[in-house]
């Protein structure tokens, strides 16, 4: 069975870091891309992030690009999120999805999230 | 970037009753998926690719269409149904997804 548990969530203020992680289990991690969707409360999904299987493609949401950085260990089947210069309009739950296959695809599986909440 | 545009906002209905809800993409897209999301849940894959069914999908639950009109239709509402409906493209990055769709018990 397919897990994915995220961690590393918490309050925090405006300008600060936080990293968010994800950890795998239950398919063979180094065969998909992965990747990060939020969802501010009572808000609609807002993709933030995706990185190939290898690390050799990824890609960012323009409202994050350049604040957030996505990276993966498959040696330890884990995902990861560095997100720094964190602003009131991060504040969301962080959820971590899988690809359904090994190309451009839909997202087959989700963790349950981790909340960030950025304030003073 | 592709804007992904649902419509209803919201749909009210009666357990039973066909529910039709509506996708339109601002350029052709091949990848179209659909999920549910119930409060407090994450999102659950329904339907990729416009008209397959994820593993363990009930069949009351369809996609259609193609290019840039895409439509999931619930055929006979069950009391588990009513919950938010997102689409979503991966043709390119970023993966957009629409507003969604509440589908409200009426």
């Amino acid at each position: 069975e397919v897990q994915l548990v995220e961690s590393g969530g918490g309050l925090i203020q405006p300008g600060r870091s936080l990293r968010l992680s994800c950890a795998a289990s239950g398919f063979t991690f180094d065969d998909y891309s992965m990747h990060w969707v939020r969802q501010a409360p009572g808000k609609g999904l807002e993709w933030v992030s995706g990185i190939s299987w290898n690390s050799d493609l990824i890609f960012y949401a323009d409202s994050v690009k350049g604040r957030f950085t996505i990276s993966r260990d498959n040696a330890k089947n884990s995902l990861y999120l560095q997100m720094n210069s964190l602003r009131d309009e991060d504040t969301a739950l962080y959820y971590c999805a899988k690809d359904r296959n090994s190309g451009p695809s839909s997202f087959d599986s989700w963790g349950l999230g981790t909340l960030v909440t950025v304030s003073s | 970037e592709i804007l992904l545009t649902q419509s209803p906002g919201t749909l009210s209905l009666s357990p039973g009753e066909r529910a039709t809800l509506s996708c339109r993409a601002s350029q052709s897209v091949s990848t179209l998926a659909w999920y549910q999301q119930k409060p407090g849940q994450p999102p659950r894959l329904l339907i990729y690719g416009a008209s397959s069914r994820a593993t363990g999908i009930p069949d009351r639950f369809s996609g259609s269409g193609s290019g840039t009109d895409f439509t999931l239709t619930i055929s006979r509402l069950q009391p588990e149904d009513f919950a938010v409906y997102y689409c979503q493209q991966s043709d390119i990055s970023p993966r957009t997804f629409g507003q969604g769709t509440k589908v409200e018990i009426k």
